[in-house]
């Protein structure tokens, strides 16, 4: 086990929706990434928080959006659901070395299905 | 398209055989290499990373091996056991010199093991 949980375990939304999904980060981790898996694929890099900032991004819409909380928590807020945003929803913590080796944990993942 | 990607999206092996997981990338400035073990409903698990600078990496039954000329980085596990059927991702980790970039996924090879 990694530490990382997410909360919660499964949600159902129905199209045009607003969701929030929940991630409490490994101890001494500062830093939180979002991934969105869609089934049979891998992950896809939403975006990552450090220091309560958002400090990069991946090829998503801004109705996706997150925060992070000064005990490094942190959540991913997706408004006007869509039902290809239907996934696994993966958070993974850590406290990078460097910006280029990144070495991720990742949390078991919110399934998110929208009708 | 995908900057990682695996050759072979199923690998069906004996139990107790070792077994080769391949991937090809295409990011030559990638620098940090990790490679995570998923099991059906739960999050990616880290296995062993590998930095750019080396060649060989081994761990407890698995190694990995990274070829830069050609792009190449495999994962071998030895005497394979019923417990390692899963998915198998290599993801790499490329700082662009802006924001974090996130970790690149491939889509992932299915490891089944035959009794």
């Amino acid at each position: 086990e990694t530490g990382v949980t997410q909360s919660p375990t499964h949600l159902i939304k129905t199209r045009g929706q607003q969701v929030t999904l929940r991630c409490s980060s490994q101890s001494g981790h500062n830093t939180v990434s979002w991934y969105q898996q869609a089934l049979g694929q891998g992950p896809q890099f939403i975006f990552q928080y450090y220091r309560e900032e958002e400090n990069g991004r991946g090829n998503f819409p801004p109705r996706f959006s997150g925060l992070q909380f000064p005990n490094y928590s942190s959540e991913l807020n997706v408004n006007a659901l869509e039902l290809d945003d239907s996934a696994l929803y993966l958070c993974a913590s850590s406290s990078p070395l460097s910006r280029s080796t990144d070495t991720q944990y990742f949390g078991p993942g919110t399934r998110l299905t929208v009708l | 398209g995908e900057s990682v990607g695996l050759h072979l999206p199923t690998l069906s092996v004996q139990e107790g055989d070792n077994s080769i997981i391949n991937c090809a990338y295409s990011n030559s400035a990638s620098d940090y290499f990790i490679w995570y073990k998923q099991e059906s409903g739960k999050g990616p698990q880290f296995i062993i990373d590998i930095r750019s600078n080396m060649d060989k990496r081994q761990g407890q039954r698995v190694t990995v091996l990274l070829n830069k000329t050609v792009k190449h980085l495999s994962l071998q596990i030895a005497a394979t056991q019923p417990g390692d059927s899963a998915v198998y991702f290599c993801a790499e980790n490329t700082y662009s010199g802006g924001g974090a970039d996130g970790l690149t996924f491939g889509k992932g090879t299915h490891l089944i093991i035959q009794p």
